[in-house]
């Protein structure tokens, strides 16, 4: 069965620290690994990632895909209180229309 | 604003009643994405058009549940005789025929009580 699977399920940080959020996949007919952040309303797209090794930046946040290992990585440097959210990890199959299979998320919070 | 949009935002009712629910995605988006995600977990897929033909549904879909895109525009998504276990965030997506990136509404917030 296609599984995500993120660590740590939370984590609690203070202003200023750099947080590394992580999902592992198990998958058939790997696709694409997408993030989004969810605050207390719809997931807002973050980052798609295709191929291993090819760093996604934008501003605080960069992700990386390993697809030899099955990994991902989303870092967020110099957090803010407003990077409070759940950070969850996608991943979509081939042959499947696009469905995405998310992970059960990474709740963070930003304390000042 | 041009994002998707689903309504209502939120819904109550009672145990054995029916609900649906309408999602416009983004105009130029073939695909469109149902989820449900319930409280402190990730969402998890329901089914997806391809402008008017749904082309796959989850084993989560029990036959109480159904889903159109008549038009190949907006779709419904309807629950029969809800339970409460039916009690959770129903999230619709969109996409282009191309693009991977799914871009989702807000949300209806679905409590069976």
């Amino acid at each position: 069965e296609d599984k995500v699977v993120q660590s740590p399920l939370s984590l609690v940080v203070h202003e200023g620290d750099t947080v590394t959020l992580n999902c592992s996949y198990e998958v058939t007919n790997f696709r694409s690994l997408l993030w989004y952040k969810q605050e207390k309303k719809a997931p807002t797209f973050l980052f798609m990632l295709t191929s291993s090794g090819i760093e996604k930046k934008s501003g605080r946040l960069s992700s990386i895909l390993d697809k030899k290992e099955l990994f991902s990585i989303l870092n967020i440097t110099a957090t803010q209180t407003g990077d409070s959210a759940v950070y969850l990890c996608a991943v979509m199959i081939y042959n499947q229309g696009g469905k995405l299979i998310f992970g059960q998320g990474t709740e963070l919070s930003v304390k000042p | 604003d041009t994002g998707v949009s689903q309504n209502p935002r939120h819904k109550i009712t009672k145990r054995g009643q029916n609900v649906t629910f309408r999602c416009d995605p983004i105009s130029e988006h073939n695909r469109l994405y149902w989820y449900r995600q319930t409280l402190g977990q990730g969402p998890e897929f329901l089914t997806y058009f391809q402008n008017e033909a749904q082309l796959e549904k989850s084993r989560l879909l029990s036959d109480r549940f159904s889903a159109e895109r008549p038009k190949g525009s907006f779709s419904t998504l309807e629950i029969q005789r809800t339970e409460q276990g039916d009690s959770a965030m129903y999230l619709c997506a969109s996409s282009s025929y191309r693009g991977d990136e799914q871009f989702f509404g807000p949300g209806t917030r679905l409590t069976v009580l």
